[in-house]
């Protein structure tokens, strides 16, 4: 079973709206990360956070992790056309290999 | 630097074929990572090497798919009399240390079983 779940599935913006994107987990974590993917291609990655952190910043992102309620957030603050992409978090649930979930697919419309 | 690189990009086989996915890490990695993507879905991890050791396969299947990365050349993910289920992506991963640590994807080859 997926160990990250994201949500909501699916995600359609016009261009300077902020997108947030939610990821839920069961088990204790060490680290989560946040990955974007294109359509047809690889998955980039965006931001990892530690369980003991609980906020980070990169450029338009923001990510969030509640370890008390097993959930993380992924903000993107004045979205442009280009962020349009599935956006996956992978968590490594005690063991060290990232498990992703199925992913937000974020479109923005221009 | 040159990104992780497989190959081939798209690889089409009839049932009861073989297919050999090829990935190259990054240069300066020694730790490869294979996952599978059906359609609509997140990526499933397979199997994770380090050059000339398999460390952990515990998402691959126990029949017909094997993964290897030789002291020389690329990680080879190959799956023997394949079947339609087998059609997906195949993405390879790298990293530069043991997990957990961000990884760095290669761009995948869609199998396509028919």
């Amino acid at each position: 079973s997926q160990q990250g779940e994201e949500d909501p599935q699916a995600l359609s913006i016009q261009e300077g709206e902020n997108a947030t994107m939610n990821c839920s987990y069961k088990t204790s974590i060490n680290n989560l990360q946040w990955y974007r993917q294109n359509s047809g291609r690889g998955l980039v990655h965006l931001i990892l956070i530690r369980s003991n952190e609980r906020e980070k910043h990169s450029g338009r992102l923001r990510v969030t992790l509640d370890t008390s309620k097993k959930s993380s957030s992924l903000l993107i603050t004045a979205s442009r056309a280009a962020d349009t992409a599935s956006y996956f978090c992978a968590t490594d649930g005690g063991s060290y290999i990232p498990t992703f979930g199925r992913g937000t697919s974020l479109i923005v419309h221009p | 630097n040159a990104g992780v690189m497989q190959n081939p990009r798209h690889l089409v086989r009839r049932r009861g074929q073989e297919a050999r996915l090829r990935c190259s890490p990054m240069k300066g990695h020694s730790h490869v990572y294979w996952y599978r993507q059906l359609p609509e879905e997140g990526l499933k991890f397979m199997v994770y090497l380090q050059k000339e050791n398999i460390i952990d396969e515990s998402g691959m299947p126990k029949e017909r798919f094997s993964a290897e990365f030789p002291k020389e050349g690329p990680s080879i993910l190959r799956i023997q009399q394949v079947v339609r289920g087998d059609s997906a992506a195949y993405f390879c991963a790298s990293s530069p240390s043991t997990p957990p640590t961000e990884q760095y994807f290669g761009p995948g080859t869609r199998l396509t079983v028919t």
